[in-house]
């Protein structure tokens, strides 16, 4: 079975400073692998993925994720917050290999202070 | 670009009603996901439909149905609605097994 461990459930870190969003996972094939971004009363939006090709990922609004299956981490992370980086962000993983179905991690505040 | 569209956004029911929720994929997408995501809760997968059949079922209550129709939208149908089905319900649609895109969902307060 897939699963997703995000190992923060809150982060807070200063405007500017870098952020570091942690997440491992199980999967028992190739998973494809996700980051999701869901602002406050907001629907999700797709940050990045990974789907077997460059094992770093550079995703939307300076993000980006790099894939190491030696440590089954995909950690998400940007060299300098912007206040508007505030949001829950949750590391997800194609459930199945033929339905594309997603499960979430529990999901990580960001906090940024200014 | 178009993205996926959810309707209502907002619904009020009573304890036992019927709701009926709606969801619009993104153009030449094939397969349509619900999730129900609970208050300080991640996502949970209900169902999902790949060229209108059924591909997957996750934690869907009994009193719950669902149907991809030939114009690709899909309804979700909660009967007996109870306390605890008041969630926020999102609808994602992708094409070829590629990202998922959600919609704004739909919040459903069950009072």
């Amino acid at each position: 079975a897939q699963s997703v461990t995000q190992l923060d459930s809150h982060v807070s870190v200063s405007e500017g400073t870098p952020v570091l969003l942690r997440c491992n996972y199980s999967s028992s094939y190739s998973p494809s692998l996700f980051w999701y971004v869901q602002h406050p009363n907001k629907g999700l939006q797709l940050l990045l993925k990974y789907t077997s090709a460059a094992t770093l990922v550079k995703g939307i609004n300076g993000f980006e994720a790099e894939f190491k299956k030696s440590e089954t981490s995909f950690h998400l992370t940007k060299p300098s917050a912007h206040m508007s980086d505030a949001a829950e962000y949750f590391c997800v993983v194609s459930g199945s290999s033929n339905t594309g179905k997603l499960i979430f991690g529990q999901g990580t505040t960001l906090q940024v202070k200014p | 670009a178009a993205g996926v569209i959810q309707s209502p956004r907002h619904l009020i029911k009573e304890k036992r009603e019927t709701a009926t929720l709606k969801c619009y994929p993104i153009p030449r997408h094939d397969t349509v996901y619900w999730y129900q995501q609970g208050p300080g809760q991640d996502p949970q997968f209900l169902i999902s439909f790949y060229e209108k059949m059924q591909s997957d079922k996750g934690s869907i209550p009994d009193r719950f149905s669902a149907q991809q129709f030939s114009d690709y939208h899909s309804e979700l149908n909660m009967s007996s609605l109870e306390l605890g089905d008041s969630a926020l319900y999102f609808c994602a649609s992708s094409r070829d097994r590629g990202s998922a895109f959600f919609g704004q969902g739909t919040r459903l307060t069950v009072v």
